[in-house]
């Protein structure tokens, strides 16, 4: 149960795009379309962004898109915007109603 | 409105013990997976443990097994994290989230501070 690995911080200015990527192994993110990515700001609660690698829950700007490849899972922020500024974290399934997160990523925007 | 409100935080010393309560309203409490993902001081996300809908399943992060237990009371739309045998690294804010099966946690509480510490 190791925690899926993500880039410390990004940044990026307004408009721009960036990608936070988040790497697990065969026993997570590589075997099961179930990651889910949460934006975190500043002492608030986390809140569901991406969900089934690409999915986005209601609400949800699709400025912001998900994908997959192997063993590695992206979160694409496209046109960024001041209130993207936060943290951002992975989560995969893990298999027998286990999950593991990323470390969490701090995006910047400048 | 889905909401979820947790309590029970506080300071422990370590060996100590405590009990997180999460009470739940604007859903059907009892058709839900209910976990809790805790959050060590500028660290990230950890899941602990998640329930079934009934109660009879319960899966736990490796870390907790042994000492930590998951329980809901569908009557009071209420889940429960029993934390013993209490240590420093388990200092954290506790989160309850709604879990969708095996895919995502779509809703969060605000999270209660567990402090250990002598």
């Amino acid at each position: 149960q190791s925690a899926l690995t993500q880039p410390r911080s990004v940044s990026g200015s307004p408009g721009q795009s960036v990608t936070i990527s988040c790497t697990g192994t065969r026993s997570d993110v590589g075997n099961y379309n179930y990651v889910s990515w949460y934006q975190q700001h500043p002492g608030k609660a986390p809140k569901l962004m991406i969900y089934d690698v690409t999915k986005r829950p209601s609400g949800v700007p699709d400025r912001f898109s998900g994908s997959k490849s192997g063993n590695t899972a992206s979160l694409t922020i496209s046109g960024l915007q001041a209130e993207d500024e936060a943290d951002y974290f992975c989560c995969s399934y893990a298999g027998t109603y286990t999950f593991v997160f990323g470390g969490g990523t701090k995006l910047t925007v400048l | 409105e889905v909401q979820l409100v947790e309590s029970g935080g506080g300071l422990v010393q370590p060996g100590g013990s405590l009990r997180l309560s999460c009470a739940a309203s604007g859903f059907t409490f009892s058709s839900y997976w209910m976990s809790w993902v805790r959050q060590a001081p500028g660290k990230g996300l950890e899941w602990v443990a998640n329930i079934n809908q009934d109660g009879r399943e319960k899966y736990s992060v490796d870390s907790v097994k042994g000492r930590f237990t998951i329980s809901r009371d569908n009557a009071k739309n209420s889940l429960f994290l029993q934390m013993n045998s209490l240590r420093a690294e388990d200092t954290a804010v506790y989160y309850c989230a709604r879990a969708v099966g095996t895919t995502e946690f779509d809703y969060w509480g605000q999270g209660t501070l567990v402090t250990v510490s002598s």
